[in-house]
């Protein structure tokens, strides 16, 4: 089993739609939870923490259960500019990173 | 701006040769750093734990040998693929936590390493 597990997509969503991508992880030790974003051929961004308080930032909610196990992200009015991988990460303090496989968002106008 | 860098950004090689790969803290000091490997519509898999002044720790299934990491100094490391082979033709990542920013890793712009 995959310690963090995505649905790879491809999710196609109009412009100004909504999309929720959901992750689940294995590691109940795991402490810190991001959304990265990451374009074709280029390294992972930060788009945001996850906190189990939920926290949105802009048009992006992120969303945490630790009792699931279970992260969401939604992203309401798509722009294309929002075209991308989105890579869920959670992270045990002092290690390196665990990725997700990511999954893929096209916009289309 | 960007915190880490890598360099170079792109090498195209002969089966057979080394490459070296440089990542650097740009304005922080990083005692650790982390490299990762990517092929694609794949996701990054850590191969290994650069720590500064000491050896490197290399995930499973990493060839120690083969990718020789160097953290001489606490903004720097180095990945070496030695005797690249095609099947080493990948994208490669490095990060680096910053200290007093919790847990968030800045990743390098990452090398696009190509082996014929």
């Amino acid at each position: 089993r995959k310690e963090v597990e995505q649905d790879p997509g491809p999710f196609n969503v109009p412009e100004g739609a909504t999309v929720a991508f959901n992750c689940t992880y294995s590691n109940s030790a795991s402490q810190s939870f991001f959304w990265y974003r990451q374009d074709c051929r280029k390294e992972p961004k930060l788009l945001m923490s996850v906190y189990s308080s939920g926290n949105e930032d802009g048009r992006f909610t992120a969303q945490l259960n630790r009792a699931s196990q279970y992260i969401s992200l939604l992203i309401r009015d798509s722009k294309l500019s929002d075209s991308a991988t989105y890579l869920c990460v959670v992270n045990i303090r002092g290690r390196a990173l665990t990725f997700g496989s990511g999954t893929r968002l096209q916009v289309q106008p | 701006g960007a915190v880490v860098s890598q360099h170079p950004s792109w090498v195209i090689c002969k089966s057979g040769t080394s490459v070296k790969i440089e990542c650097r803290s740009l304005d922080f000091q990083a005692t650790t750093m982390f490299w990762y490997r990517q092929f694609p519509k794949q996701s990054l898999m850590l191969m290994a734990t650069s720590n500064e002044g000491s050896k490197a720790t290399y995930e499973q299934g990493v060839e120690k040998d083969k990718f020789l990491i160097n953290h001489a100094s606490l903004t720097l490391s180095t990945l070496t693929v030695t005797s690249a082979h095609p099947e080493d033709s990948s994208f490669y990542i490095c990060s680096a936590t910053r200290p007093g920013v919790g847990d968030t890793q800045y990743f390098g712009p990452g090398t696009r390493l190509t082996v014929l």
